[in-house]
Formats: C-alpha cells, sequence, structure tokens
C-alpha cells in the first residue's frame, strides 16, 4: 500500500545552518505531495505542496521538489532560525481525498 | 476570520464514561477528518466524511463515532469502548473540487484528550 517515510529525529541545527529533511514515498500513480508543519500545542499547517513530477513548492524559505525517478519530495531550506524548531511531516495524497502522513521529523534549533 | 475551531482544548475522561470533541468549521468545506496522534508518530485517520449525513472509517475507527447533521460541524465522540483514548485529537477540513489532487487539508488546534 501507499506510505511515506522521513528520516528520524530528533534533527538539531545551529541557527543559519542549512536544512535537510528526507521525505520518500511508495505509491502507484502520481500522487499530490505536501510538507505540514506543527507548533507545539498547535495543529499542522500546510507548509508547501507539489502536484506533478518536477514541481517545486516554496514558502517561507522551504523548499521541495516532487522527484518521481527517486520518489522522494526532501524539504531544505537555507538558513534556519530558532523559530523554525517545529515537527515537520510529509504527506501524500489518495486519491479518494486522504492523505497518508510520515511520522514526522522534530527540528530544532540552537541559538 | 475563516477556520476550524476545536474544543475544549483540554478533556479529562473517566473510565467507562463517553466524551464528545467538538469540531467547527467555517470555511465552507465539503470533506472533514478527524485524526489522532500519539507522541512521536504520524497522524492516524479515524473517520472521515465527504458530505452532510455521510462518513466514512478511517484507519482505527474502532471505539469511536462521529456524525455529520450540518456542514459546519463534525464532533467526535470517544466511547468506553476505546480502551486507549489518551492522545492528541486533530480536526481538518477540505474543499473537494474538480481537480483533486489541488485541495490541501485546514487543521484545528487539536484537543488532548486524557484519563483520570
Amino acid at each position: 500500500g501507499d506510505s511515506v517515510t522521513q528520516m528520524e529525529g530528533p534533527v538539531t541545527l545551529s541557527e543559519e545552518a542549512f536544512l535537510t529533511i528526507n521525505c520518500t514515498y511508495t505509491a502507484t500513480g502520481y500522487p499530490s505531495l505536501f510538507w505540514y508543519v506543527q507548533y507545539p500545542g498547535e495543529g499542522l499547517q500546510l507548509l508547501l505542496k507539489a502536484t506533478k513530477a518536477d514541481d517545486k513548492g516554496s514558502n517561507k524559505g522551504f523548499e521541495a521538489t516532487y522527484r518521481k525517478e527517486t520518489t522522494s519530495f526532501h524539504l531544505e531550506k537555507g538558513s534556519v532560525q530558532v523559530s523554525d524548531s517545529a515537527v515537520y511531516f510529509c504527506a501524500l495524497r489518495k486519491s479518494n481525498y486522504q492523505l497518508i502522513w510520515g511520522a514526522g521529523t522534530k527540528l530544532i534549533i540552537k541559538p | 476570520d475563516g477556520g476550524i475551531t476545536q474544543s475544549p482544548k483540554y478533556l479529562f475522561r473517566k473510565e467507562g464514561q463517553n466524551v464528545t470533541l467538538s469540531c467547527e468549521q467555517n470555511l465552507n468545506h465539503d470533506a472533514m477528518y478527524w485524526y489522532r496522534q500519539d507522541p512521536g508518530q504520524g497522524l492516524r485517520l479515524i473517520y472521515y466524511s465527504q458530505i452532510v449525513n455521510d462518513f466514512q472509517k478511517g484507519d482505527i475507527a474502532e471505539g469511536y463515532s462521529v456524525s455529520r447533521e450540518k456542514k459546519e460541524s463534525f464532533p467526535l465522540t470517544v466511547t468506553s469502548a476505546q480502551k486507549n483514548p489518551t492522545a492528541f485529537y486533530l480536526c481538518a477540513s477540505s474543499t473537494l473540487t474538480t481537480d483533486r489532487k489541488n485541495q490541501p487539508q485546514h487543521f484545528g488546534d487539536g484537543t488532548r484528550l486524557s484519563i483520570l
């Protein structure tokens, strides 16, 4: 069945470091892919999305490219800030509106 | 402002008790969802509804029930049959359009349920 695999956390970086959080997926067809962010004690917010191969989603300095050949959707940011500390979830959309979620990756940014 | 409101933010349940979590949206979204989140895990789908008076079981529906009498509301009842209810519960909604791939889900701020 469809699945999403994220790198295990926590990921700990210093401020202004380069960030990569890996996400790979297994699915039939061409699902839409998403990154969501969850700040402590809150719900999830959509960070970015991509709907077809080679699409690049971007928002707030974060980017992710839909790579069909490697079935990946890695999240990157060139220079992280303390305020980026959160849990990041990768997800894919099944055709019947359901989302398949990764386990989440906790990001800790130290000043 | 449009959004999804979940209440209460914290809820405590006694043994053998049913409790109901509220979810209201004013986004005019057709579809609504309930997820359970356990520490260190991703979200697991409990129930979802694409239209009023209709809903489908997700991956972990046992011990839960829902209703969808109004488009704006999708309450979740955690019954006494759910033996491990302590978790963070998230409600979400999305629009249904002909372009099924392009409508993300919007989330409420969650309800944290604990056992007394």
